[in-house]
């Protein structure tokens, strides 16, 4: 089965500073897909990027990038021009391509903005 | 806003009660996905339909059902209601319930079991 980890349980970061939240996974497959969501105060999950494993290319959304490291399995988020919304609990999540289209979560890293 | 509505926000109930989530996609979704995130267990993934069918189940206890109805919306029934039970369970849906589908989530269902 596979497995999503984040060691960082709480990142807090300056306004308009930059912050990368860290991931690991592991996995036998060979290709995945890798999700970032986000749950600010009101609880709803919200989508920031995905990532395909087949593309070398890292995946970016306006502020947000990755950097997807396949042969270390790791894929953090780098949240660039940090901003007082971007203030919430962010999930890292793996969805194999077999077994349905359920998604692994990790624990969460809870991210402070400080203005 | 995205699209997926889920009602009630909010249920109270005692131990041993059951109780009915229900959830109703974005239009044009076959596919929903229901989760429960509580401080125990964190995100965990329960169950999965696509078009009336069950297609993956996760680690739904005995206790739990789904089913997704004819006009796509699903109802996640919980019976025997523990303490443990209590979380927030979300519901997502997808185009066609591929893996290169995104899931979009709703709002969330807040259990508590007293």
């Amino acid at each position: 089965a596979q497995t999503v980890t984040q060691s960082q349980p709480e990142m807090s970061v300056q306004e308009a500073e930059t912050v990368t939240l860290s991931c690991t996974y592991d996995t036998s497959e060979s290709d995945y897909y890798l999700f970032w969501y986000k749950q600010p105060p009101s609880r709803q999950m919200i989508l920031v990027i995905r990532q395909e494993a087949y593309k070398q290319q890292n995946a970016t959304e306006n502020r947000f990038s990755v950097n997807f490291q396949k042969a270390a399995k790791s894929f953090s988020l780098k949240i660039s021009d940090s901003q007082l919304g971007d203030a919430a609990m962010y999930f890292c999540a793996y969805r194999s391509l077999g077994g349905g289209s359920r998604l692994t979560f990790g624990e969460g890293t809870q991210l402070t903005v400080n203005p | 806003d995205s699209g997926v509505t889920q009602t009630p926000k909010h249920l109270i109930t005692a131990t041993g009660q059951r109780v009915t989530l229900r959830c109703s996609p974005r239009s044009g979704d076959l596919s929903v996905y229901w989760y429960q995130q509580s401080l125990d267990q964190g995100l965990q993934f329960l169950i999965q339909y696509y078009n009336g069918e069950e297609r993956a189940k996760g680690n739904i206890l005995e206790r739990f059902s789904a089913q997704q109805f004819p006009d796509l919306h699903s109802e996640l029934n919980l019976s025997s209601l523990e303490l443990g039970d209590s979380a927030l369970y979300f519901c997502a849906s997808s185009v066609v319930g591929l893996v290169q589908d995104t899931q979009y989530f709703g709002p969330g269902t807040r259990l508590t079991v007293l």
